[in-house]
């Protein structure tokens, strides 16, 4: 069936510096690659999310790329901030056009910020 | 926009209480929505897919007399854990989406179930 896998599993990075998060998908009919962040307690929420017919995509400090090829994808977090520290989830879903497709989660990286 | 909540954000009951969770899209009408277990430290298992006016569809391991699921309108899916056991503890999030294809999943806050 349909897999993400998600590394690391934990990132400490030092204030100010890059996180990068990589995940790799099995279903090669993946199109849509969204990644949630995750606070204690809270709800996920979107923080950016990519299609196959892009390579990369950024939002400010963050940007994700993807390699249909390789089936792989990766989040990138620039000039981090104790703000970003918090569980990030990579996914991956299959077009359905006759109902909404179904989102496979990655286990989730827990990003800590060293001030 | 796309507002979700879930109600309510915490349950503590005994053990063979049946307990009703509910998810409402406040601003826009959710053709579909799903429901999610979450362990702790752990990622979101997805529980079923809820489509308006159909019977939900569960994922394989999940018991769908256990854990029963309506959505009965564009705005409104319930989860009810029947006859909860202690191994029933744990965070259960719904999300909700508008329409086909592939869209951002909008989630609730989540319920934390706790069963004494």
């Amino acid at each position: 069936g349909e897999n993400v896998e998600q590394h690391p599993s934990t990132l400490s990075v030092q204030e100010g510096d890059s996180a990068v998060i990589k995940c790799t998908y099995s279903d090669s009919a993946s199109n849509y690659f969204p990644w949630y962040k995750q606070e204690l307690g809270k709800r996920p929420q979107l923080i950016i999310d990519i299609r196959s017919n892009v390579g990369e995509k950024k939002d400010q400090r963050i940007a994700v790329t993807l390699n249909k090829t390789a089936k792989h994808f990766s989040l990138h977090i620039t000039e981090t901030q104790p703000e970003d520290s918090a569980v990030y989830f990579c996914a991956a879903s299959r077009t359905l056009y006759s109902s909404a497709s179904k989102i496979i989660f990655g286990s989730g990286t827990r990003l800590s910020i060293r001030p | 926009g796309a507002v979700v909540s879930q109600h309510p954000s915490r349950v503590i009951c005994k053990s063979g209480t049946s307990v009703k969770i509910e998810c409402r899209s406040l601003d826009f009408q959710a053709t579909t929505m799903f429901w999610y277990r979450q362990f702790p430290k752990q990622s979101l298992m997805l529980m079923a897919t809820s489509n308006e006016g159909s019977k939900a569809t569960y994922e394989q391991g999940v018991e769908k007399d256990k854990f029963l699921i309506n959505h009965a309108s564009l705005t409104l899916s319930t989860l009810t854990v029947t006859s909860a056991h202690p191994e029933d503890s744990s965070f259960y999030i719904c999300s909700a989406i508008s329409g086909g294809g592939n869209q951002p999943q909008h989630f609730g806050d989540g319920t934390r179930l706790s069963i004494l």
